[in-house]
């Protein structure tokens, strides 16, 4: 299986900071790459997908970038509801897999 | 606009069966070219997709799991069930419904329900 690593696992920032979180896969993907936001007792909602296409209705502070191994989210200026656990997904064959999550609070 | 929503049992005895349904309200899980897909995370640890299958059948499973997964769509075309046996306690954790894109994101998903594994 592709193993894919998050980091940091967790992440102190505040309102109006910009924050990258970073993901790393164990052999090139090219940019089949997909992040997630996810908050308890919500559907898990997509943000990214193909390394840097932004999904319908996601602010445009969010963004993705990168390819081959490596692959960050970057939000340019938190929100208070951005406040959440982030994963990424390679997509790159069908036995998909997530990183282990980042999870942002509030500083 | 479509929504997912997982339901069954919330406990389960050790080696007994795990059953769920998702239901999809606003749609059909029969139309489109999309997979249908269980993802699970276990307390603390990252998610982990379990299978998915298509409106005609032919599901996909995690080969972790594939010993002890059955992902079916209902004839009723609203809904898809999973079957994981033989539980043990590993098997605590949020279950998720969701909706594949043929790309391989997920672009649905349920809210979840957590099913605790013990006697």
């Amino acid at each position: 299986d592709i193993q894919m690593t998050q980091s940091p696992a967790s992440l102190s920032a505040s309102v109006g900071d910009r924050v990258t979180i970073t993901c790393r896969a164990s052999q090139s993907i090219s940019t089949f790459l997909n992040w997630y936001q996810h908050k308890p007792g919500k559907a898990p909602k997509l943000l990214i997908y193909a390394a840097s296409n932004l999904y319908t209705g996601v602010p445009a502070r969010f963004s993705g970038s990168g390819s081959g191994t490596e692959f960050t989210l970057t939000i340019s200026s938190l929100e208070p509801e951005d406040f959440a656990t982030y994963s990424c997904q390679q997509s790159y064959n069908t036995r998909y897999t997530f990183g282990q999550g980042t999870k942002l609070e509030i500083k | 606009q479509v929504q997912l929503q997982e339901s069954g049992p919330g406990l389960v005895k050790p080696s007994q069966t795990l059953s769920l349904t998702c239901t999809v309200f606003g749609g059909s899980a029969r139309s489109g070219s999309n997979r249908w897909s269980w993802i699970r995370q276990p307390p603390g640890k990252g998610l982990e997709w379990i299978g998915d299958t298509y409106k005609s059948g032919n599901p996909f499973y995690n080969p972790s799991l594939q010993s002890r997964v059955t992902i079916s769509i209902d004839p009723s075309k609203t809904q898809f069930s999973l079957n994981l046996t033989s539980v043990t306690a590993a098997d605590t954790a949020i279950y998720f419904c969701a909706r594949n894109d043929a790309s391989g994101f997920f672009d649905l998903w349920g809210r979840g329900t957590l099913v605790t594994v013990s006697s």
